[in-house]
């Protein structure tokens, strides 16, 4: 059985940094893309970012509305893909999803909260 | 960007009913690869997101076939039939051909 859970969301005030860590299990994690998706409180989805496999070089693409605060990565050897986001803003509130490829699987969401 | 308008915003309908969803983009979603990367999802209240559609028609696993894909280029349909209560919730287009990718704004299907 397919599993993502994400963590690492929470309180921060203005400026401040979060690492946010998407843990995988049930699928050969090796093989996919993986992305980060968020939702702000009563809003549409916005894809966030994405990192590919060691086929394509683990290449990464960004929102332009993020790029430059967000950096992702991902560490094969445990199934795990992570998502760093500096200089947080108000509106960067929202659950952040990790989800597998185009969306096949989703985790639950971790909510981030950007706040003073 | 790609951008994804998607039509309509709120669509009521009756159990048992059919429905259509629409998705057009700004430019065309066909990959260099010759694929369409346009997927269908649907957010029931306080869920993540599940994916319905995969590449404009295909049916992900364990997705009823009440619930069909079609289109080409720019302009893209989600259709359900035979509406049932678990169907109710928001949809989502969204396009993975070009960066970044882009969703639609979303539909969402409510009881009459």
């Amino acid at each position: 059985e397919v599993q993502i859970l994400e963590t690492g969301g929470g309180l921060v005030k203005p400026g401040g940094s979060l690492r946010l860590s998407c843990a995988t299990s049930g699928f050969n994690f090796n093989d996919y893309f993986m992305n980060w998706v968020r939702q702000a409180p009563g809003k549409g989805l916005e894809w966030v970012a994405q990192i590919r496999n060691k086929n394509y070089n683990y290449a990464t693409y960004y929102a332009e509305s993020l790029e430059g605060r967000v950096t992702i990565s991902r560490d094969d050897s445990k199934s795990s893909v992570y998502l760093q986001v500096s200089s947080l803003r108000a509106e960067d509130t929202a659950i952040y999803y990790c989800t597998r490829s185009a969306g096949a699987y989703w985790g639950q969401g971790t909510l981030v909260t950007v706040s003073s | 960007d790609v951008l994804m308008t998607q039509t309509p915003v709120s669509l009521p309908v009756s159990l048992g009913g059919q429905v259509s969803i629409s998705c057009r983009s700004s430019q065309s979603l066909v990959h260099s690869d010759g694929n369409t990367y346009l997927h269908w999802y649907l957010q029931k209240p306080g869920q993540s997101p599940q994916l319905l559609i995969y590449r404009v028609s295909n049916r992900f696993s364990g997705v009823p076939d009440r619930f069909s894909g079609s289109g080409s280029g720019t302009d893209f349909t989600l259709k359900i039939s035979r509406v049932e209560p678990e169907d109710l919730g928001v949809y989502y287009c969204l396009q993975s051909t070009h960066f970044p990718n882009t969703f639609g704004a979303g539909t969402k299907l409510e009881l009459k």
